[in-house]
Formats: C-alpha cells, structure tokens, sequence
C-alpha cells in the first residue's frame, strides 16, 4: 500500500529558484491538501484541492500556486523560493462527502532555501 | 483564523508513568482529531471524535470530546519507550470548508 506518495524527499534551493513539489495517491481520494510544518507552528494549510480540476486558498498560500492535475496528483510550485519558504512540506489526501473518514499524510518533502 | 492552544508543549516523563495532553480552542469544532508524528515521518491519525461528550480508547490511549465543543484532552497509560513523538490536536468545523486547524504539537520524551 504506497498511500501518499511525496517526491523528492529533500531539496535544497538558492533564493529565487522554483520548483515543484509531487503528490500522488492511491486510495482514490477526492480531497488533497498542501501543510507547512514549521518548528513550534503546527500545521498550517497552504492549498487545497475538494475534487478534480478545483483548488482553493488555505492559511498561508502567498508564494505558491498549486495544480491538481488528476484525481490522483497535486503537485506545489514555487515560482521564486525564498528563505521563509523554507520548511517541512506534507501533501494528504482525504474522501471528503463520506462520514469519518479522515486524511493520510505523505512522509514530507523537507525543503532548505538558501 | 481559528487557533487551537495545545498543552503542555513539551513532556519528560518516565517509561510506566501516564500522560496527559489538552487542547482548547475559542471556537466550537465538530470534529476533534489526535495525530503522532514520528520523527521524519507524517503525522498518523491515533483518534477521532465526532460527537461532544464522546470518550474513546485506542490501546493505551484515551480521548474525549469536550461536552462545550471547544476543547479536547489525550490520555496515554503507562507510556513505552516508542510513544516518543510529537502529538497534534487538530478540529474541524464541518459548517465551513472541512478544513482542519492543528494545535502546535505536544513534543513527549520516554525516559527508559
């Protein structure tokens, strides 16, 4: 059972370089979601995705933009890394319309802006 | 935003003794969640509760939903070397997005 599947694993990025984070699952899933984990903050949503070809705001979505190109992937982008974007990035995936169903995390994808 | 405030931030405690871990919050939530996350890993769903007044049980782990909907507690018996983590509350108000609010985690260090 793979679940959430999160690539790459680590990434280290100059200021000003972009990259897209992956996301894939396998329990065909309707709702995804992006969170940030930084030290003493929890998690906080950056994006999220209730179905296929919708997205919406979460808490913290400045500098990224999201694309959820099937039912199974929904990838993060950042345009133009900066320091503060550095952090630990969790992808999850959820049914959402079933009663007690809750999301699956990915492992993260740990991300240096230097 | 909604906040959640999770205590104690950080536990040390003996291997045999209990644990306790609340969170509060200024608004009501439908749905309270506890997740561990293990270092390098994801968070990982320990308890759900869906209804206010609800206890339940998982192992060694207890948790209610508090009767005011506005807060939560985690109970864990005669911790275990591997119950070292960190340990997040999170609620959700079912009125709105179904987005989850997480608490900022109470870090539990086991002392063999």
């Amino acid at each position: 059972n793979a679940g959430v599947t999160q690539t790459p694993k680590f990434q280290v990025l100059k200021t000003g370089q972009s990259m897209t984070l992956q996301c894939a699952q396998d329990m065909n899933h309707n709702s995804m979601y992006w969170y940030r984990q930084d030290p003493g903050m929890g998690l906080r949503l950056i994006y999220y995705s209730a179905s296929e070809g919708t997205t919406d705001k979460g808490e913290v979505p400045n500098g990224y933009n999201v694309s959820r190109l099937n039912k199974r992937e929904f990838s993060l982008r950042l345009e133009s890394a900066a320091p503060s974007q550095t952090s630990v990035y969790f992808c999850a995936s959820r049914i959402t319309g079933t009663p007690n169903t809750e999301a699956f995390f990915g492992q993260g994808t740990r991300l240096t802006v230097v | 935003g909604q906040q959640l405030n999770q205590s104690p931030q950080s536990m040390f405690i003996q291997e045999g003794e209990d644990v306790s871990m609340n969170c509060t919050s200024s608004s009501i939530f439908n749905t309270w969640l506890w997740y561990k996350q293990d270092p390098g890993e994801g968070p990982v769903l320990l308890i759900a509760l869906y209804k206010a007044g609800e206890l339940t049980s998982n192992g060694r782990l207890t948790a209610q939903f508090g009767i005011t909907r506005k807060d939560s507690f985690l109970n864990i018996s005669a911790s275990i070397p591997s119950d070292v983590g960190i340990y997040f509350c999170a609620g959700r108000n079912q009125g709105g997005s179904e987005k989850l609010v997480f608490g900022k985690g109470t870090k539990l260090t086991v002392n063999p």
